[in-house]
This record gives C-alpha cells, sequence and structure tokens, in this order.
C-alpha cells in the first residue's frame, strides 16, 4: 500500500506566478489535511478536506491560497500571485473513515521557494 | 486555544544516553495526544499516540504517559542510538477527525 504521495518535491516559483502542490492520499483514505511549515517552526494546520467538500478551513490565508479535492484524482493546494514569504515546506497527510480517522500519514512535502 | 510547547532544541547526547523531551497542552477539550518524528528530507511519522488520560504510548523504545494532572505527554527513551537522531513533535487533536496542532519540535543528536 503506497504512502501518501506528494508532488513535486521541490517547486521553484518567482514572485507573482502561480504554484500547485498535489497529494494523493493513501488507498482507502477519504480525509486530506494541508499543513505549512515555514522555516525553524512546527507544522501550522492549513485545511482540511474530505471529497469534494471543505471541513475545515480556518487555517488557510484569506487571499491568494485555496485547495480542493475532487472525486476523481489528487488534492491540490494552490497559491496564486506567490510572494516570498510562501517559501515553506507543505505537507499533505491522509487518514482513513472511521473511528481512527484522527491517526493521520504524512507525505514527504513540497517544499516551495519563492525568487 | 488549543495550543503545544515543547522544550527547546538542539538536544545532543551520547549514544546509549537516556532521553527525555517535555511536551505540555492547553486544550479546551479531551484531546489525543501524539509524537511524530521527521528524519532529515521525509515527512512526518507517527511515533507514538495516547488517547487518554494515563494511556502510555510506546513504539521503538519509545515511551510517553497522558498526564492529564500536569497536562504532559513527555517523551522518553531508555537509550537512544545514532538513528535516532531526528526531529521530535509533540502534538495534539481535540475533534475526532480534525487538525492536529503541533509545537514547534526538538531536534534531537546522538553523537556516536
Amino acid at each position: 500500500n503506497a504512502g501518501v504521495m506528494q508532488n513535486p518535491r521541490h517547486l521553484v516559483r518567482r514572485r507573482g506566478q502561480e504554484a500547485r502542490l498535489r497529494c494523493s492520499p493513501m488507498k482507502g483514505h477519504s480525509h486530506v489535511y494541508w499543513y505549512r511549515q515555514l522555516p525553524e517552526e512546527g507544522l501550522k494546520f492549513m485545511v482540511y478536506l474530505q471529497k469534494e467538500n471543505i471541513i475545515d478551513e480556518s487555517g488557510m490565508p484569506k487571499e491568494r491560497f485555496s485547495a480542493e479535492f475532487p472525486k476523481e484524482g489528487p488534492s491540490i493546494l494552490r497559491i496564486q500571485q506567490v510572494v516570498r514569504g510562501d517559501s515553506a515546506a507543505y505537507f499533505c497527510a491522509s487518514s482513513p473513515p472511521g473511528t481512527t480517522k484522527n491517526i493521520q500519514y504524512f507525505g514527504a512535502g513540497t517544499r516551495l521557494s519563492v525568487l | 486555544g488549543d495550543s503545544v510547547t515543547q522544550m527547546e532544541g538542539p538536544v545532543t547526547l551520547s549514544e546509549e544516553a537516556f532521553l527525555t523531551i517535555n511536551c505540555t497542552y492547553t486544550a479546551t477539550g479531551y484531546p489525543s495526544l501524539f509524537w511524530y518524528v521527521q528524519y532529515p528530507g521525509e515527512g512526518l511519522q507517527l511515533l507514538l499516540k495516547a488517547t487518554k488520560a494515563d494511556d502510555k504510548g510506546s513504539n521503538k523504545g519509545f515511551e510517553a504517559t497522558y498526564r492529564k494532572e500536569t497536562t504532559s505527554f513527555h517523551l522518553e527513551k531508555g537509550s537512544v542510538q545514532v538513528s535516532d537522531s531526528a526531529v521530535y513533535f509533540c502534538a495534539l487533536s481535540v475533534n475526532q477527525g480534525g487538525k492536529l496542532i503541533f509545537g514547534q519540535g526538538t531536534e534531537l543528536s546522538v553523537k556516536p
């Protein structure tokens, strides 16, 4: 059973460009979470999604950031008009349905660098 | 709001030394508590967990006990190895299936 897959592993963008980060959850997992890790800091929750629904987006910046988890295909975290402060590691996690769903399994992350 | 505080790193130990990484939390409900480990260049891996007071989580020689009276979940290992060098994160989840709230992480370096 493959783990949580994120791509790309590294992404370089210039200021003002768009960044698209992809996350394929583990097989059978219907919950996806996105976290951001700024340099020298812990992980901060951004958004929690189930298939086609955003459940909790309390950690998402109000502008430029959006996330989706369509019925088919990976979850996408989209950052429009990137700025240098968006440089960070972005981690995706997934969890299965049912009573154990609070155990989250993490991908290796996408490291975004904004020039 | 809910939060997690860990001891600051880096922590540097010699091989076979005893490890303690302190973690305390603040939560409005009854959280589940977790320790995750992050090796260089990789994502986080669940190390152990505890879901209610007095539960002890254990894995790979690491242990942590959920102490409600002191709101703590300290990570311990009796004899560390060089391969334990990593960043360790304490985390909580208040709602089942909800977000994880992480501490800032503690870097551990084990020297031979």
